[in-house]
Parts: structure tokens; C-alpha cells; sequence
């Protein structure tokens, strides 16, 4: 499979639930990248965790890191409508490149 | 808040013709790039630009590619002829520095050849 790889490829859940969404790569990373898109429309950065980190929080997000895995999850806590989007991981790898390798992304439904 | 910003946001062009995408990255920021989104596909990265310099590129960008920062705000993608192939969202993006930061992207070019 490619670099960043997300599961599951659709998730629709109920407003109030938790969302998680997980993200693997192959090659050795700098860091992570969540991002959010909403149909048609730009990449609105969510949160970047480093190699060096474990977990990162901001806000209702819950980002952790396993770099032994290659592996990292996206945890959207008490989730709303308004979050109903695709979600993207990317990777930026190790050394001194800085091109971002982004997956397929996982579309969040969440219904009211 | 400082955003990427990106004209025009729809264009639409016929195969062969000459396309330049606009970007005006955030003003204290040192990198920038361009990525597409075919439909349906995974955004992908095209082109890193530092210091007045491609410093990194993939394999689609091909010699009908090229990228311009002509005056200290804009950065431009320049498609020489386009082919109906090169349809797609076309994303620019920035950073301050280095390969740790967040890149901050545009909301999108959406390019249409006929």
C-alpha cells in the first residue's frame, strides 16, 4: 500500500459520538499532518504531531503517533455536524524534503 | 488570521492553451508549493519552492510546468499547454520554514481544460 493510508475509507456516526480515524505509512517521517476537507472546497490544516511526539491534543482532537507501527489516529470527541468531512493524513519524511505525501482520506458523516 | 490566497478560483481552458494560477502566500513565510487533486484523487505534491528556487519536484511536474515568484507576494504555476489530463484543483501552500512546519494551504484553483 502507499504512504498514508487511511481507515476507514467512510465513517458515519451520530452527533455526540466519538470519531476515530487511523492513518498508516511506510517510510521514516518528520511528522503528520491531519487535515479537513469539506466538499470541493481547501485543505484547513487540523494538526501536526512530530516524530518525537506520542499523542498532541487540540481542542476536541486527539491526535496520537506510533512511529514503531507507522501508524497514527485522529479521535474527534463529542462530534457535530458541522465536522461532516473528508479527513486527510500526510506525511512529510525524514531529512531535509519537505513535500507532504497525503492519503486517501477518510469522509466523516456525522448526522444531527 | 494571515491566509493563503488563490486566484482565480475556477478556470477553464482549451487543450494547448497557456494557464497561470495566482498564489500570494503568507507574507512572513519562507517556503512554498503547489499540489493537484484530480477528482476523486489524492492531493499531490508537485513542486517545493525556496529562496527563488525549485528545491524539490515530482514527476508530474514536467518540463510544461514551471513555477515564478516575480515580485516579493505572488507565486505562480505556470502550465505551457495544457492537456485535458492537467484538469484538477491545483493547491498552493506555505510555511514559515523548514520540514517540522505546518503548510497552509489555499482554498484551491479548480482548472477545467476542454
Amino acid at each position: 500500500s502507499q504512504q498514508g493510508e487511511e481507515d476507514p475509507q467512510a465513517l458515519s456516526i451520530q452527533e455526540g459520538e466519538n470519531a476515530t480515524m487511523n492513518c498508516s505509512y511506510k517510510t521514516s517521517i518528520n511528522n503528520l499532518q491531519w487535515y479537513r476537507q469539506n466538499s470541493g472546497r481547501g485543505l484547513v490544516h487540523l494538526i501536526l504531531i512530530r516524530s518525537n511526539e506520542r499523542e498532541k491534543h487540540s481542542g476536541r482532537l486527539r491526535v496520537t503517533l506510533d512511529t514503531s507501527k507507522k501508524s497514527s489516529s485522529l479521535l474527534i470527541t463529542a462530534s457535530r455536524a458541522a465536522d461532516t468531512a473528508s479527513y486527510f493524513c500526510a506525511t512529510s519524511p525524514s531529512g531535509s524534503a519537505r513535500q507532504l505525501t497525503f492519503g486517501s482520506g477518510t469522509q466523516l458523516t456525522v448526522l444531527p | 488570521e494571515p491566509e493563503v490566497t488563490q486566484t482565480p478560483s475556477h478556470q477553464v481552458t482549451q487543450m494547448g492553451q497557456e494557464v497561470i494560477l495566482r498564489c500570494v502566500p503568507i507574507s512572513n513565510h519562507l517556503y512554498f508549493y503547489w499540489y493537484r487533486q484530480i477528482l476523486g484523487q489524492k492531493v499531490e505534491f508537485l513542486v517545493s519552492f525556496y529562496n527563488n528556487e525549485i528545491s524539490e519536484k515530482s514527476e508530474i511536474f514536467d518540463d510544461q510546468f514551471s513555477v515564478e515568484r516575480p515580485d516579493g507576494s505572488n507565486f505562480t504555476l505556470k502550465i505551457r499547454s495544457t492537456k485535458l489530463e492537467d484538469s484538477a484543483m491545483y493547491f498552493c501552500a506555505s510555511s514559515p520554514s523548514g520540514s517540522t512546519d505546518t503548510q497552509y494551504f489555499g482554498p484551491g484553483t479548480r482548472l477545467t481544460v476542454l
